[in-house]
């Protein structure tokens, strides 16, 4: 099972640029890594999710390095509706399913 | 993507009693998860439901407690037992869609139900 790594917490400005590194040492040929989004009292909100180099969507960009042992979720000009939980997770696909195990995420605070 | 719909969406309960969640989503899966989130922690895996077999439970969470029924490809029932006091969390569904050969599979989470056991 491979686990991941991230800070506790960070904080930023709005219109920054925000990125949050996690290392998943342990990952897996077949894992894909994933990040979400916590808002308190919703579910987590699905980000973004890529296997290797830069996936780019309408909300984020993931870079994953060539040993794909880390990867980096950039957050381009946050706001303050951007404060949340960020959870990375790499899937553990040892049941032929990909099985997600949260760690303690990434506490963004946002400020004015 | 998917849309998943839970219910109840909140609740207070009393102690002893039971409550069974919902989760319906918009598609046909063939993997559900259930998890808890105790206020203020991360997400906890309770069990993973397969559709047509047994749930899977992961180590601390047993079936007497969190019976959990799988009747078909979109729909999952959760069942929290005998609730005390230290089972008053938000519980979630989520569900795994096949995205495609080139993107890896995608877990998407219900709204979850917010239990409160007085």
């Amino acid at each position: 099972l491979a686990k991941t790594t991230q800070p506790i917490s960070m904080d930023s400005y709005e219109g920054q640029e925000v990125n949050i590194t996690c290392s998943h040492n342990n990952i897996a040929t077949n894992d894909y890594i994933t990040w979400y989004q916590q808002f308190p009292s919703q579910g987590p909100r699905f980000i973004i999710q890529g296997y290797k180099t830069k996936v780019t969507n309408e909300v984020a960009s993931l870079f994953i390095p060539a040993d794909r042992k880390s990867s980096t979720l950039s957050l381009p000009r946050v706001s303050l509706s951007d404060t949340a939980v960020y959870y990375c997770l790499v899937g553990d696909r040892e049941g032929g399913y990909n099985k997600l195990i949260f760690g303690a995420g990434t506490r963004l605070a946002v400020h004015p | 993507s998917a849309v998943i719909s839970q219910k109840p969406s909140r609740d207070i309960c009393q102690r002893g009693t039971s409550l069974t969640i919902q989760c319906q989503v918009d598609s046909q899966v063939t993997m559900m998860f259930w998890y808890r989130q105790q206020p203020g922690q991360s997400l906890t895996l309770i069990a993973t439901a397969n559709q047509g077999s047994e749930a899977t439970y992961e180590s601390g969470f047993v079936i007497d407690k969190f019976p959990i029924s799988r009747p078909n490809l979109t729909f999952s029932t959760l069942t929290v037992s005998n609730m005390s006091p230290e089972d008053s969390s938000i519980y979630l569904c989520s569900v795994e869609v096949q995205e495609g050969p080139s993107s890896g599979n995608t877990i998407y989470f219900g709204e979850g139900s917010w239990l409160t056991v007085v």
